[in-house]
């Protein structure tokens, strides 16, 4: 069975600083994809990136990237320039390859505090 | 186009009493999946419905169940609550390809008094 793990409960940044969660994951697949989803206080769960594993190339979307390494089976998250509204609950997620099934399986969650 | 609704947005309930919960995906996504987050357990999925019928459950006992519909929309249902079932549950749509990301609703916070 898959499972990832997200070993940083909590993190802190300063503002304008660049931080990077951890998250590693274990499945026995080849191909699937790998999301960094975020909830603020709002609870919405919101998808800040996604890797296909298929990809060689990491991931980006303005201020964050990923750096995937397949063979390690890590998969972090990396906010450059922090800013007050990142700070939220951060949850690194595995779905399987495919269209059987949407399933998503989810780490415990880092929660980043942000400090002006 | 309109996100993921789910309603109520709280809930309070009884011990042994059941609930019904409601999940109106994006239109045109024929996935729905719900999700129970708990401070203990985290996020736990607990079932997909794809075209009405249920084709993923997660490990969850029988008194959760659910149903999705011809529009799409999806209910789920806890019956005989536990004081152990309070919880955020979230809803997520998707669409049928593959390539896909899930979108959440802002779920519904349900308490077990």
């Amino acid at each position: 069975a898959q499972t990832v793990t997200q070993s940083q409960p909590e993190m802190s940044v300063q503002e304008a600083e660049t931080v990077t969660l951890s998250c590693t994951y274990d499945t026995s697949e080849s191909d699937y994809y790998l999301f960094w989803y975020k909830q603020p206080p709002s609870r919405q769960m919101i998808l800040v990136i996604r890797q296909e594993a298929y990809k060689q190339q990491n991931a980006t979307e303005n201020r964050f990237s990923v750096n995937f390494q397949k063979a390690a089976k890590s998969f972090s998250l990396k906010i450059s320039d922090s800013q007050l509204g990142d700070a939220a609950m951060y949850f690194c997620a595995y779905r399987a390859y495919g269209g059987a099934t949407n399933k998503l399986i989810f780490g415990t969650g880092t929660l980043l505090a942000v400090q002006p | 186009k309109a996100g993921v609704t789910q309603t109520p947005r709280y809930l309070i309930k009884t011990r042994g009493q059941q609930v019904t919960l409601s999940c109106s995906p994006i239109s045109g996504h024929r996935s729905v999946s719900w999700y129970q987050q708990t401070p203990g357990q985290g996020l736990q999925f607990l079932f997909e419905y794809f075209s009405e019928t249920q084709r993923n459950k997660g490990n969850f006992p029988g008194r959760f169940s659910g149903r999705q519909f011809s529009n799409s929309r999806s209910e789920m249902n806890v019956s005989t609550l536990e004081l152990g079932d309070s919880a955020l549950y979230l809803c997520a749509s998707s669409t049928a390809t593959s390539n896909t990301e899930a979108f959440f609703g802002q779920g519904t916070r349900l308490t077990v008094v």
